[in-house]
């Protein structure tokens, strides 16, 4: 069974700081990995994705890879209240179809004014 | 991105009961994509639906419980058959994105509570 595990939260960060969401996944030969936010009672929506081990930046957000350990992260820098969301991680089915994404949990961040 | 309709945008059904939710997509899709995300859990994935061909069912999903529909490039339908309590969930519908291989955009979902 092919799994994607996050701490349920939540996490609870003051306004301006740095949030630090964790993911790891069971499948070694996964391949393609994907940050989602969703605010409560919307559809995620995409923040970032990342292909290659290492650190992809965009804005605020840092995604980082490292596949030998299985794990991806999210950074956000000055987090801002209206970063309060779950942040699903998702990790591509490998031999599945286009499309095809595992889901974790998601992880609850508040961020405090 | 993709814009997608989903409706009805929530329902409370009774138990036994069938409801059929739909999805139009604003642009011609090859695949769509089924997912329900049950309460405190992860989106799972149903099912793809491909136009022309039977929707490919994932482990734990069957046809029977799950019929869908792919009548053309834009549209699709899901129904929930036979609802049990087990059912209440939020289904989402879901295209791969034009901003990149994999990369989903996902419709508003449907709420479903079944009674």
């Amino acid at each position: 069974q092919k799994e994607v595990e996050q701490n349920s939260g939540p996490l609870s960060v003051p306004e301006g700081a740095i949030a630090s969401l964790n993911c790891t996944y069971s499948d070694r030969v996964s391949q393609s990995f994907f940050w989602y936010r969703q605010y409560s009672g919307k559809s995620p929506e995409l923040i970032m994705s990342i292909y290659s081990n290492g650190d992809k930046e965009d804005g605020r957000f840092t995604a980082q890879l490292n596949k030998a350990s299985q794990y991806v992260s999210l950074l956000i820098r000055d987090s801002q209240p209206s970063d309060s969301a779950t942040y699903l991680c998702a990790v591509l089915n490998y031999g599945g179809s286009q499309g095809n994404l595992i889901f974790g949990k998601g992880t609850k961040l508040s961020v405090k004014p | 991105s993709a814009v997608i309709s989903q409706k009805p945008s929530r329902d409370i059904c009774q138990r036994g009961t069938s409801l059929t939710i739909q999805c139009q997509v604003d642009s011609q899709v090859t695949m769509m994509f089924w997912y329900r995300q049950q309460p405190g859990q992860s989106l799972t994935l149903i099912a793809t639906a491909n136009q022309g061909s039977e929707a490919t069912y994932e482990s734990g999903f069957v046809i029977d419980k799950f019929p869908i529909s792919r009548p053309n490039l834009t549209f699709s339908t899901l129904t929930v058959s036979n609802m049990s309590p087990e059912d209440s969930s939020i289904y989402l519908c879901s295209v791969v994105s034009r901003s990149g291989a994999n990369v989903l955009t996902f419709g508003a979902g449907s709420r479903l509570t079944v009674l």
